[in-house]
């Protein structure tokens, strides 16, 4: 099946600095996400990617969907406190039947220092 | 509230007992995934649900797990005779129809935390 690796696994920052993490895989994907999720919650979407090349802000986050669909970045730019927790990259494969379940990264787990 | 809805959020079963997980799509949805998450894992996807329709159950284990999703009620996720190693973060999401925009893009639960002891 599908893999995908995502790095780093964990960021120790310094408030205020630039994030960046991405995920790579073996196989093209039609979508990228990207999720955040906090301690006993489920995962909450922070940018969706459909197309190749395609470059997407949300405030503070800017990601984009490589050219070969085979990966894919998120930046955080400015970080403040509330912007602790993991991040998650997530692939859709879509197959001639419709769409599957997302492929999911292990996740990267941002620590900010005061 | 128009999120997805978990129900309950936390459940605590002894070996040997049935475990059953309910999931309320986001309205105007109709297609359901299951996934599981360990700790310190990403999620894993299980089973994709349609109504009345299974879609793709191929991240499912073959024993014990099934699910649902009637025309009437929320997606039900039944685990029978659990063992400790079920013991994990189930999380449902929901996705609009096909056809419509950002089909692809799946909202998630504030999942079920299970417990086996």
């Amino acid at each position: 099946g599908q893999q995908l690796n995502q790095s780093p696994q964990s960021m120790f920052i310094q408030e205020g600095e630039d994030v960046s993490m991405n995920c790579t895989s073996s196989s093209i994907f039609n979508t990228w996400l990207w999720y955040k999720q906090d301690p006993g919650e489920g995962p909450v979407l922070l940018i969706a990617l459909y197309k190749a090349g395609e470059l997407t802000s949300n405030g503070r986050l800017t990601a984009q969907f490589g050219i070969t669909r085979k990966d894919s970045f998120l930046n955080i730019s400015a970080s403040i406190p509330s912007d602790v927790g993991i991040y998650f990259c997530a692939g859709l494969l879509i197959s001639g039947g419709g769409a599957d379940g997302l492929t999911f990264g292990k996740g990267t787990h941002l620590i900010i220092q005061p | 509230n128009a999120g997805v809805m978990q129900n309950p959020r936390h459940l605590v079963r002894r070996r040997g007992q049935e475990a059953r997980l309910r999931c309320s799509p986001m309205k105007g949805h109709s297609h359901v995934y299951w996934y599981r998450q360990l700790p310190e894992e990403g999620l894993k996807f299980m089973v994709y649900l349609q109504k009345e329709n299974i879609i793709d159950e191929s991240g499912m284990p073959k024993e014990r797990f099934s699910a649902e999703f009637p025309k009437e009620g929320p997606s039900i996720l039944r685990i029978q005779q659990v063992v400790r190693g079920d013991s994990a973060a189930y999380f449902c999401a929901s996705s609009p129809p096909s056809g419509g925009p950002s089909t692809d893009t799946q909202y998630f639960g504030p999942g079920t935390r299970l417990t086996v002891l």
